[in-house]
């Protein structure tokens, strides 16, 4: 069974440019999450999707970041303009159910300089 | 507020060394607690989970939890360290009422040969 897909796995940017993310989840996975996890921190929640409906992006800094997942499949979470606080690793996860298990994907490490 | 505390932020153990790793939560009710575990350059993968019942779970990779409802704790142990465990380990919480899953800020388990 194929994992989670995100990508790019690395990106580097200047501060004001904008970014995107790309994230396949596990095939039949209706609950898809984007995380945001900094540096010595622990990850947190940015938004959550049901299908293709947003459950919770009560964390989600809404003048700069957007995600969508239009067909109920795979997201993209962008940025725009980026800040130099937003460097850090962009966690994607789903899960076949809101209460079922996730599986994470490696990840997409953002630098913003 | 609802909260998840891993007050030790490095811990370094010998190998064949048995571990503990401490967690506590913050929540008006019993959350489901969980232990995650991040190596580096991959996602995080579940290690195990309380939902209720027996207080004693067993994980995979030898390692165990402890639910202590009057500590408010979720103590992650293991008997004996192998090098292949060093990572970082995460507990996180979620309330049966709410499917955002909170993570603590994790601690870095260093293995000593």
């Amino acid at each position: 069974e194929a994992g989670v897909a995100q990508s790019p796995r690395y990106k580097i940017i200047e501060k004001r440019q904008s970014v995107a993310f790309w994230c396949n989840p596990i095939s039949g996975h209706a609950t898809l999450y984007w995380y945001q996890q900094i540096l010595g921190q622990g990850p947190k929640l940015l938004i959550q999707f049901q299908n293709n409906g947003v459950v919770d992006d009560s964390q989600l800094p809404k003048d700069r970041f957007s995600a969508e997942r239009l067909k109920g499949v795979d997201s993209t979470l962008k940025i725009q303009p980026a800040k130099l606080e937003d460097s850090a690793v962009y966690l994607c996860a789903s899960s076949r159910a809101l209460n079922e298990k996730l599986f994470f994907g490696s990840g997409t490490q953002l630098s913003v300089l | 507020a609802q909260s998840v505390t891993q007050p030790d932020i490095h811990i370094t153990v010998s190998e064949g060394a048995s571990l503990e790793l401490r967690c506590n939560y913050s929540y008006g009710a019993t959350p489901y607690l969980f232990w995650y575990v991040q190596s580096p350059g991959q996602g995080l993968q579940l290690l195990l989970k309380y939902f209720s019942g027996d207080t004693l779970v067993q994980g995979i990779k030898g390692f165990e939890a402890e639910f202590k409802r009057s500590q408010s704790s979720f103590n992650l142990r293991k008997p004996s360290v192998h090098w292949s465990d060093a990572a970082e380990y995460f507990c996180a919480a979620r309330m049966d009422s709410s499917y955002k899953l909170i993570f603590g800020s994790g601690t870095r388990l260093l293995v000593r040969p």
